[in-house]
């Protein structure tokens, strides 16, 4: 009963060009949606949200887009670079049950 | 300096002993969290409390006991150990900002 999918493990790139990172979502309920990156032997770190009202969220380099009728969330990282690579989770907010479900994560490896 | 501090970082146990995780927040939050990630890289919650107080209690064995002294402080008891215990440990805390935690390390733990 996994609510927050992430199917890609894995994605190369190559240095400068644009990651994307997908994310679906089964509960219709969740208020806001999140992405951590996460190095070797360090905890997740916050990075980019957006809440359920929004369709687009832009940070800097980090965009997060969200597709509420498909159930779907992406996360694009312009241009990518070296120290982009890391897990990325995906997860997402339930405010009436005050609880943050993670998908399983997406390995990025920005190649030179 | 560092925000959630977990100790230690590596447990190595044998099967049936009775170990604790400590993590400490000096950010003034209200709320924290003990989440799991297993072989399969899936951060799950376990527990959270706020303001000492439990809030969430997911289906964990009841040979896992969480303890909150304060609110700067949450540590995790685990009795009987088991195989199926080495994971990776993430404690975390929030001011319940929809889903911006600030997570620890990590204490890996290596049941043998």
């Amino acid at each position: 009963d996994q609510q927050v999918k992430q199917n890609s493990p894995s994605l190369s790139v190559q240095e400068g060009r644009i990651s994307i990172l997908n994310c679906d979502y089964t509960n219709s309920m969740f208020d806001y949606f999140l992405w951590y990156k996460k190095y070797p032997a360090e905890g997740p770190t916050f990075l980019i949200s957006i809440s359920s009202i929004k369709d687009k969220n832009e940070d800097g380099r980090f965009t997060v887009f969200l597709n509420k009728s498909a159930k779907h969330l992406s996360l694009h990282i312009v241009p990518s670079q070296p120290g982009d690579s890391a897990v990325y989770f995906c997860a997402a907010w339930d405010g009436t049950a005050s609880k943050l479900t993670f998908g399983t994560g997406t390995r990025l490896q920005v190649t030179l | 300096d560092t925000a959630v501090s977990q100790t230690p970082k590596y447990l190595v146990t044998q099967m049936g002993n009775d170990k604790s995780i400590k993590c400490e927040q000096n950010l003034g939050h209200d709320t924290m969290y003990w989440y799991k990630q297993d072989s399969k890289k899936f951060l799950k919650i376990m527990f959270s409390y706020n303001n000492k107080e439990l809030i969430i209690n997911e289906t964990v064995p009841n040979r896992f006991s969480p303890k909150s002294p304060d609110k700067a402080h949450l540590n995790l008891h685990i009795n009987s150990l088991e195989l199926g215990d080495s994971a990776v440990y993430f404690c975390a805390s929030s001011t319940n900002r929809a889903g911006r935690y600030t997570f620890g390390s990590g204490t890996r733990l290596t049941v043998v």
